[in-house]
């Protein structure tokens, strides 16, 4: 199976800031990948797919890269309405697998 | 619109069987791929199992197979999973998703305890 390891599990931040996660992948890849934003009692919604394209009707405040084993989703300036927990998604071999989620809290 | 909403989910005893259904809307299944997806209360997320737009080639997670069936009715747009040998940690909030460059479209969710 291939692992997905997101960095940081958690992260403090303050509205304005820039932020970052991070997903490594076992092995390449390639783009299949996914970014999701999940709120308390709330199914996930996906922010990024493809590596790098924006879901229609997301900020653009969020953005993906990277491609082969290293993922990025940046926050630009974060909002009041971002704090939530994130995962990566891969698609590229079954089984498909998540990134252990990282929690963006408010400092 | 894009709708799934689950449902059957509920209460089982270790060793059962229980069947949850996702009803779609907006849109065809049998034009896309679908899956379940799920999650333990507090946990992360945890792809199950993967049925294609024919209804014929699935996917499922070591964890499920042999217990878990997917399956879908194209008349009643409907997606199921069947699961029989329940154990106590399959435990969790099952979601219904509809697979385009990944996963795109969620339901809101079944609550399956086994206790």
């Amino acid at each position: 199976d291939i692992q997905m390891t997101q960095s940081p599990p958690s992260l403090s931040a303050s509205v304005g800031d820039r932020v970052t996660v991070t997903c490594r992948a076992s092995q390449d890849i390639r783009n299949d990948l996914g970014w999701y934003q999940q709120k308390p009692g709330r199914a996930p919604k996906r922010l990024i797919y493809a590596a790098s394209s924006l879901q229609s009707g997301v900020p653009s405040r969020f953005s993906g890269s990277g491609s082969g084993t290293e993922f990025t989703l940046t926050i630009s300036s974060l909002q009041p309405e971002d704090f939530a927990t994130y995962y990566c998604l891969q698609h590229h071999t079954y089984p498909w697998t998540f990134g252990q989620g990282t929690k963006v809290d408010i400092k | 619109e894009v709708q799934l909403v689950e449902s059957g989910g509920g209460l089982v005893q270790p060793g059962g069987s229980l069947t949850i259904s996702c009803a779609a809307s907006g849109f065809t299944l049998s034009a896309y791929w679908m899956h379940w997806v799920r999650q333990v209360p507090g946990k992360g997320l945890v792809w199950l199992s993967q049925i294609d737009n024919y209804g014929i080639d699935t996917n499922y997670a070591d964890s499920v197979r042999g217990r878990f069936t997917i399956s879908r009715d194209t008349a009643k747009n409907t997606l199921y999973l069947q699961m029989s040998s329940l154990r106590a940690d399959d435990t969790a909030v099952y979601y219904c998703v509809r697979g385009l460059i990944g996963l795109d479209y969620w339901g809101q969710g079944a609550l399956v305890t086994v206790s």
